[in-house]
């Protein structure tokens, strides 16, 4: 594997479900991001891990809860979501500061809640 | 506030040179990126802009002017597979992450 990849590309969900997003990089970088990608709107910050330690949190509503065990792996558990939340969610990772305006994405997870 | 704007479509044919345009307002500027993606890809770092000035990468270059909170992508001998979203990104901080505008759609036609 190389990149960035995310598991799984395409997920359903109702309002109730648990469920977790996964993004791995094998890219040796220690920053990793992720983002929301709805129509018409731009890329969504929501959260930042540097050298596995959230740097930042954008606001996001705590049914959004992200893990970083290491620096190769990034999860976002979701639980009660809204039909709102449906988007494409991108793991993004870069090699951190002075590097950190060439991220490097994986292909997203398109998230659906009905 | 935040902002960032930039065109919400271009349309260009085979050949021809397009400039995508983007101005940014923020809190902090650290510098300009650039990203491309293609209908259903991920997007793809194109080029940075710390300082003033042109940055070339092959057909693709890119301006900043920081002065002006203004910069642009320059994309020259167009081809059928530059059609993709444009997002222009503003660095606030050494550091930290970006902040995007809403992107611009390059449509290329022959």
């Amino acid at each position: 594997e190389t990149g960035v990849t995310q598991t799984p590309r395409h997920l359903v969900m109702g309002m109730t479900n648990k469920k977790s997003l996964k993004c791995e990089q094998h890219l040796g970088h220690n920053a990793m991001y992720w983002y929301k990608q709805s129509a018409k709107k731009p890329l969504e910050l929501m959260f930042v891990y540097s050298l596995e330690e959230r740097v930042e949190n954008n606001s996001v509503p705590s049914r959004f809860s992200p893990e970083c065990p290491n620096s190769s792996h990034l999860f976002l558990h979701l639980h009660t979501l809204q039909p709102e939340d449906s988007a494409l969610y991108l793991c993004a990772s870069s090699q951190g500061g002075s590097t950190s305006y060439e991220q490097y994405f994986g292909p997203g997870t398109r998230l659906t809640v009905t | 506030g935040q902002s960032l704007e930039q065109p919400s479509e271009v349309t260009a044919v085979e050949g021809a040179i397009v400039q995508i345009n983007c101005t940014y307002q923020t809190s902090g500027f650290y510098g300009l990126s650039w990203y491309q993606q293609h209908d259903g890809g991920a997007p793809t770092f194109l080029s940075y802009n710390g300082l003033d000035g042109l940055e070339e990468t092959g057909r693709f270059s890119s301006f900043l002017s920081r002065s002006d909170s203004y910069g642009y992508l320059l994309l020259q001998e167009l081809q059928m597979k530059d059609s993709a979203s444009y997002f222009c990104a503003v660095r606030k901080q050494a550091g930290t992450a970006l902040i995007f505008g809403k992107g611009t759609t390059l449509s290329v036609s022959s």
